[in-house]
């Protein structure tokens, strides 16, 4: 099974600044990596696949990188409905398909 | 537009059963891959099970493996998840989830039914 691992947990940034948050595998997952959203009591919700492309609709403040073991998802202004809670997703080796535990951003 | 409604959720004590259903509009649930996924309550998300376009291929979770079983029904356009042997580990909100076409990911979500596990 490949583990992901977010980081940071928890990251407080102000409104109009950059986030970088990131998520590493155990293993390579090429560019088989998905990035969600979810806020509270709500669906989760696609923003990245194949590592760096923005689903349908996704603003292009959005962006994804990163290869093999090592992700970015950055969020270069932030807006005040971007403070959520962030997942990577590994759709490479599977089943089972594996979330990272997940980074909290918060406004500072 | 495409939907997709869970319902069946509830109480259930530690040993019981449940059948979660997921009922979509706007496409042909055969037509798709699906999967079921949870989320304890505070947690992280959790990849339940899988079932193919003509259920050929189901996979699940080595944590519900031999208790839970996916299905399609497709006169009823529905996905379904029979939950049996439940623990207290299971209680979550359970989320049935479209993978996009060609890619895996998920593209579309139910709004999830909350499955609570407890005597």
């Amino acid at each position: 099974e490949i583990v992901m691992t977010q980081s940071p947990v928890t990251l407080s940034v102000s409104p109009g600044e950059r986030a970088t948050l990131s998520c590493r595998a155990s293993q390579s997952v090429s560019s088989n990596l998905a990035w969600y959203q979810q806020k509270p009591g709500q669906a989760p919700r696609l923003l990245i696949y194949g590592a760096s492309t923005r689903a349908t609709g996704i603003p292009a403040r959005f962006s994804g990188s990163g290869s093999g073991t090592e992700f970015t998802l950055t969020i270069s202004s932030l807006r005040s409905e971007d403070f959520a809670v962030y997942y990577c997703q590994q759709y490479n080796n599977w089943p089972p398909i594996t979330f990272g535990q997940g980074t909290r951003l918060e406004i500072k | 537009e495409v939907q997709l409604v869970e319902s069946g959720g509830g109480l259930v004590q530690p040993g019981g059963s449940l059948r979660l259903s997921c009922a979509v509009s706007g496409f042909t649930v055969t037509t798709y891959r699906m999967s079921w996924v949870r989320q304890a309550p505070g947690k992280g998300l959790e990849w339940v099970s899988y079932i193919s376009y003509s259920s050929n291929t189901i996979d699940y979770a080595d944590s519900v493996k031999g208790r839970f079983t996916i299905s399609i029904d497709n006169a009823k356009n529905s996905l379904y998840l029979q939950m049996n042997s439940l623990r207290a580990e299971d209680t979550a909100v359970y989320y049935c989830a479209r993978h996009s076409v060609n890619v895996l990911p998920f593209d579309y979500w139910g709004q999830g039914t909350l499955v609570t596990v407890s005597s």
